[in-house]
């Protein structure tokens, strides 16, 4: 069972437009979101995060909008660069369970930023 | 920034051999972790582990496998004996604070394959 999905596996922009990177979840307790990015022979690092009782975070070219009523938040990259190639993860954390570390991830989307 | 090592970052063993993943952490960090990623599929938490002590394992971390870091030196997952399904990417990150929005840092990730 797969409680955060991302979408779409892969993405190509050009360029200067903006990369729409979806993600949606299952668990109503989820109530942090943290994307990380993946370049290939690293690990992934922590971009930019949303908690609950916000519905958007922007840090530069980076924005999260996030819709609690229908478990769905995205993370939109404006002025895409070519350095912004990479695979993006989507992760949740539960405020239930006692877990304060107990991440859930995406598969990730491969964001591909054509010159 | 900070940086996670893992060594090796390829190892190919036999089933039923044992094997140890090393991981080496930010050098300050307390709070340590070992997430598991089979090909195509999303990166799963296996267990963290704190003050020599481990704080939480998921359902993932079966009894073949076992973690330390003695005297603060590498923080290592061994799995004795291996098995066909533990062949994955192991993906060892720490952090500083154990907090819920603590940044995990993670390595660039050890490909096991058992065969």
């Amino acid at each position: 069972q797969q409680q955060v999905r991302q979408s779409p596996q892969s993405l190509t922009v050009w360029e200067g437009e903006t990369a729409i990177l979806n993600c949606s979840y299952e668990n109503s307790a989820f109530d942090y979101f943290p994307w990380y990015q993946q370049f290939p022979g690293e690990g992934p690092a922590l971009l930019i995060a949303i908690r609950s009782v916000s519905d958007k975070k922007e840090d530069g070219r980076f924005t999260i909008f996030f819709n609690k009523r229908e478990k769905k938040l995205s993370l939109h990259i404006t002025d895409s660069q070519p350095g912004d190639s990479a695979t993006y993860f989507c992760a949740a954390l539960s405020n239930s369970g006692g877990s304060n570390y107990k991440l859930t991830f995406g598969k990730g989307t491969l964001l591909t930023v054509t010159p | 920034g900070p940086k996670v090592l893992q060594i090796p970052s390829h190892q190919i063993i036999d089933m039923g051999q044992m094997v140890t993943l090393n991981c080496d952490p930010v050098s300050n960090h307390l709070y340590f972790y070992w997430y598991k990623q089979i090909l195509g599929q999303q990166m799963e938490f296996l267990v963290n582990f704190y003050n020599g002590k481990v704080m939480e394992k998921s359902k993932l971390f079966k009894d073949q496998f076992s973690v330390e870091r003695p005297d603060g030196s590498y923080f290592t997952l061994k799995i004795q004996p291996t098995a066909l399904e533990d062949s994955a990417v192991y993906f060892c990150a720490s952090s500083l604070g154990g907090g819920r929005y603590a940044e995990q840092f993670f390595g660039p990730g050890t490909r096991l394959t058992v065969l």
